[in-house]
């Protein structure tokens, strides 16, 4: 009864590769989120997806692709890693008030999937 | 443009004790929520309180509480009876009512020894 997943939670790979991060929330949320924590433990919103509609985009590399094919699922696919990229990346849901049409109530974190390119 | 400051990098407390970490933050909005989070080693993002910023009263969650000035911008969590599974990161966080955007402080390293 998990209520964000990310799979996998350790990804270990080469410069250069394509890799994807998988998110699911089983909340019934409507806006989602990607984040990325750097090894100074800055977190930085990365998107947001609201009903399957891009909301932010906050200056990421276009290697960077979000995918959400329903509002339970948002995907992180990375093209040509870069040592750069390596961080711990966080996906995020957040319920949508009914009132003003937007989150603002709690977030709900997945447990993270800590990224390392060699 | 909205920030959140945090400008306690570390900070250490006694078992037992009371700790308060500190947080501003600079919005010409009215109407947000503000949060912490602690992120222990596990590194599990866990919300400790929330506070709407219409209310004038104080957030509390057991051991936890606020002390939130509106006018000043202040923000600040304060930890009764700290206890060792406290330990962790704590991250003030805000939200601009109708947006999407939540923003980050850089977060306070807190170890509670024993």
């Amino acid at each position: 009864d998990t209520a964000v997943s990310q799979t996998p939670k350790y990804l270990v790979t080469q410069m250069g590769n394509d890799k994807s991060i998988k998110c699911e929330q089983n909340l019934g949320h409507d806006t989602m989120y990607w984040y990325k924590q750097d090894s100074k433990k800055f977190l930085k919103i990365m998107f947001s997806y609201n009903n399957k509609e891009l909301i932010i985009n906050e200056t990421v590399p276009n290697r960077f692709s979000p995918k959400s094919p329903d509002k339970a699922h948002l995907n992180l696919h990375i093209n040509s890693l870069e040592l750069g990229d390596s961080a711990v990346y966080f996906c995020a849901s957040s319920p949508q008030s009914s009132f003003l049409g937007a989150p603002t109530d709690t977030q709900y974190f997945g447990p993270g999937t800590r990224l390392t390119v060699l | 443009a909205q920030t959140v400051t945090q400008s306690q990098p570390e900070m250490s407390v006694q078992e037992a004790e009371t700790v308060t970490l500190s947080c501003t933050y600079d919005t010409s909005e009215n109407n947000y929520y503000l949060f912490w989070y602690k992120q222990p080693p596990s590194r599990q993002m866990i919300l400790v309180i929330r506070q709407e910023a219409y209310k004038q009263q104080n957030a509390t969650e057991n051991r936890f509480s606020v002390n939130f000035q509106k006018a000043a911008k202040s923000f600040s969590l304060k930890i009764s009876d700290s206890q060792l599974g406290d330990t962790a990161m704590y991250f003030c966080a805000f939200i601009i009512s109708g947006t999407y955007k939540y923003i980050f402080g850089t977060g306070t390293r807190l170890k509670v020894l024993a």
